[in-house]
């Protein structure tokens, strides 16, 4: 079985600019959950999505969205890049039937702003 | 806040000696645990979980052991080899589906 897969794997903008990162789950999974890596703040929940619908949003400000399509491939955008965007953006899959349900990560996208 | 944490930013091992590797964790109504490796270039993967009614779990040369008295959980790796250096990072289910994650331990596997 094919793993979460991760388009594309690197990205520089500048500032202002805005960005979206796609994701492919698991074959079978329903959900995608969105994270933010950096070196201070390590791993941060975004948001999951399940069948279209966000079920659940971290603590980040609007310019952070995203979506999902009824194949469950999921996209994020931000806008108005800010320099602390700069991260590891993680996206990870698991079937959604419950939330101890094992999640599967990719293998990130690396945004750079400059 | 409540969050989880680990106690040890690095930890250097020789090959072929035991890793542990501990993380504190503060939300008393977490129930689910997980360890994730991830290596350089690499996203998280999954090694092992366990579920807030159980005290131990084993894996292939990978043993968790949850200590719900203290909010401690820890990841032992038998006969740590070359391939097991990587970060490795401890989280808890948080609300929903999000999973909050400590800040990781750089484990160094020395010859």
């Amino acid at each position: 079985k094919a793993g979460v897969t991760q388009t594309p794997r690197y990205l520089i903008k500048t500032r202002g600019q805005q960005v979206t990162l796609s994701c492919s789950p698991i074959s079978g999974h329903r959900s995608v959950s969105w994270y933010q890596q950096t070196p201070g703040q390590g791993l941060q929940f975004l948001f999951e999505y399940f069948s279209e619908t966000q079920r659940n949003k971290g603590n980040f400000p609007g310019r952070f969205s995203g979506r999902q399509f009824s194949n469950s491939r999921s996209e994020m955008n931000v806008s108005t890049l800010e320099l602390g965007d700069s991260a590891l953006y993680l996206c990870a899959s698991s079937p959604g039937t419950g939330p101890t349900d094992t999640q599967y990560f990719g293998p990130g996208t690396r945004l750079t702003v400059l | 806040g409540e969050s989880v944490g680990l106690h040890l930013p690095t930890l250097s091992v020789q090959e072929g000696d035991n890793s542990i590797i501990n993380c504190a964790y503060s939300n008393s109504a977490s129930d689910y645990f997980i360890w994730y490796k991830q290596e350089s270039g690499k996203g998280p993967q999954f090694i092992i979980d366990i579920r807030s009614n159980m005290d131990k779990r084993q894996g292939q040369r990978v043993t968790v052991l949850l200590n719900k008295t203290v909010k401690h959980l820890s990841l032992q790796i038998a006969a740590t080899q070359p391939g097991d250096s990587a970060v490795y990072f401890c989280a808890e289910n948080g609300p929903g589906y999000a999973l909050n994650f400590g800040k990781g331990t750089s484990l160094l596997v020395t010859p």
